[in-house]
């Protein structure tokens, strides 16, 4: 159980629609982090939630948007997707306050853009 | 900007060999050094962390991790590596704002 948990699985969606991801964070986190995993590559960074807002940004257009909820949890929208956004979305809880411990990722939302 | 590097892109090794996974980073500040593992099909997973004090570290599984601040490395190290093994190995650093991903390295273990 990664404790960390994300929906749905996998979904196909066609270009220039748009995508709502759902992640819900480990007890006991407050902050919520989203990355981007194209094939073959690492991890890059989309943005963090921490109290509701965004506070920190990784080199992604603004169609890419995030809200986060008052019990944590999170959601990734993607608007007017291109074929380039298929990926394997992850997300990662941590705390957000006091000592940095490291993430705990979940199982990621595999996206295909068509 | 934070950067981190991997180099091996993929590795084989045979069962029982050791293994040493090369990672550098390049941000000034606190230094908060993780090794990730995904094993086929599974999420992300933590072997071990590096914030300050004892540049050895030791993880889980067997793994270990060496901090030479001179040569900004974080190097994953372990003696003998076994078939469940085989899985693909991040290095991350940074902070608890953001956290930037090596481009991950492949491990294959042999029989």
């Amino acid at each position: 159980d990664a404790g960390v948990t994300q929906s749905p699985t996998h979904l196909i969606k066609t270009r220039g629609q748009q995508v709502t991801l759902r992640c819900s964070p480990k007890s006991g986190h407050d902050t919520v982090s989203w990355y981007q995993q194209a094939l073959g590559q690492g991890p890059q960074f989309i943005f963090q939630y921490y109290e509701e807002e965004e506070r920190q940004r990784g080199n992604f257009p603004d169609r890419f948007s995030g809200h986060q909820f008052p019990n944590y949890s999170s959601e990734l929208n993607v608007n007017a997707l291109l074929l380039g956004d298929s990926a394997l979305y992850l997300c990662a809880s941590s705390l957000g306050t006091g000592p940095f411990y490291g993430y705990t990722f979940g199982s990621g939302t595999r996206l295909t853009v068509v | 900007a934070q950067s981190v590097s991997q180099h091996n892109h993929h590795v084989i090794l045979s069962e029982a060999a050791s293994l040493e996974l090369g990672c550098n980073y390049s941000y000034g500040g606190t230094v908060n050094l993780f090794w990730y593992v995904q094993y086929p099909g599974q999420h992300l997973q933590l072997l071990l962390k590096y914030f300050s004090g004892d540049p050895l570290v030791k993880g889980i599984k067997g793994f270990e991790a060496e901090f030479i601040k001179s040569k900004f490395s974080f190097n994953l190290r372990k003696p003998s590596v076994q078939w469940s093994d085989t899985a693909e190995y991040f290095c991350l650093g940074g902070s608890a704002r953001q956290l930037t991903f090596g481009s991950g390295t492949q491990l294959t273990v042999l029989p």
